[in-house]
């Protein structure tokens, strides 16, 4: 079982609707991050969060809204989407010590999302 | 450019052979190489971890980083069957938080067939 858990694992949203994707880390890292994998794309980075604080957000359109409520727990709040947003949603942690030790970023195992 | 460029594929290889995954890049600022090994339905999985050039074995594997040339690669030696996934490369240019902050390929698929 992953210390990542994505929660729904599929997900089929019409255009008008407004959804939510959850992830938890049962890993005790402080470094969140969202990534999306389209078919025959590369894994895109959308945000990542440092501490609860938003740190990056790597020029994602705005019916992508992340939640940060704690360092265990990340949401994605969608609304609006296109069909074009059908995609893999990825969440992963790591832990950055700030002492130069840093953990490798572990992967959820994704919420496949449909948009009709 | 893509940043990182990998070829997808597919690869198909007898079981026992020697796969040989390779990955280019372009931003001389990436010195931390990483391969995720995917399952089908699964979310990537660290496989191999090298930080700037050099080698680095762990079992059947080998991950070869060569800066000068912004070439890495992966060897699987003896390849199983359960070695068929998708392989992807991954690049950070910093630690910390940006240990996070990958640049992936576009992920080779490996098929190992009996």
């Amino acid at each position: 079982e992953t210390g990542v858990t994505q929660t729904p694992r599929h997900l089929v949203m019409g255009m008008t609707n407004k959804k939510s994707l959850k992830c938890e880390q049962h890993l005790g890292h402080n470094a969140m991050y969202w990534y999306k994998q389209s078919a025959k794309k590369p894994l895109e980075l959308m945000f990542v969060y440092n501490f609860k604080e938003q740190t990056e957000n790597n020029s994602v359109p705005s019916r992508f809204s992340p939640e940060c409520p704690n360092s265990s727990h990340l949401f994605l709040h969608l609304h609006t989407l296109q069909p074009e947003d059908s995609a893999l949603y990825l969440c992963a942690s790591s832990q950055d010590t700030g002492t130069g030790y840093n953990t490798e970023a572990f992967f959820g195992q994704g919420t496949r999302l449909t948009v009709v | 450019q893509k940043e990182v460029e990998q070829d997808p594929g597919p690869l198909s290889v007898p079981e026992g052979a020697i796969v040989s995954l390779n990955c280019t890049y372009s931003n001389s600022a990436f010195q931390y190489f990483m391969w995720y090994r995917q399952y089908s339905r699964k979310g990537p999985e660290l496989l191999m971890y090298t930080y700037s050039s050099g080698n680095k074995e762990d079992g059947r594997f080998t991950a070869q980083v060569d800066k000068s040339s912004k070439y890495i690669s992966l060897f699987i030696r003896d390849s199983q069957p359960s070695d068929s996934a998708t392989y992807l490369c991954a690049m950070s240019a910093d630690g910390g938080t940006s240990y996070g902050k990958l640049t992936f390929g576009q992920g080779t698929i490996l098929t190992v067939h009996p």
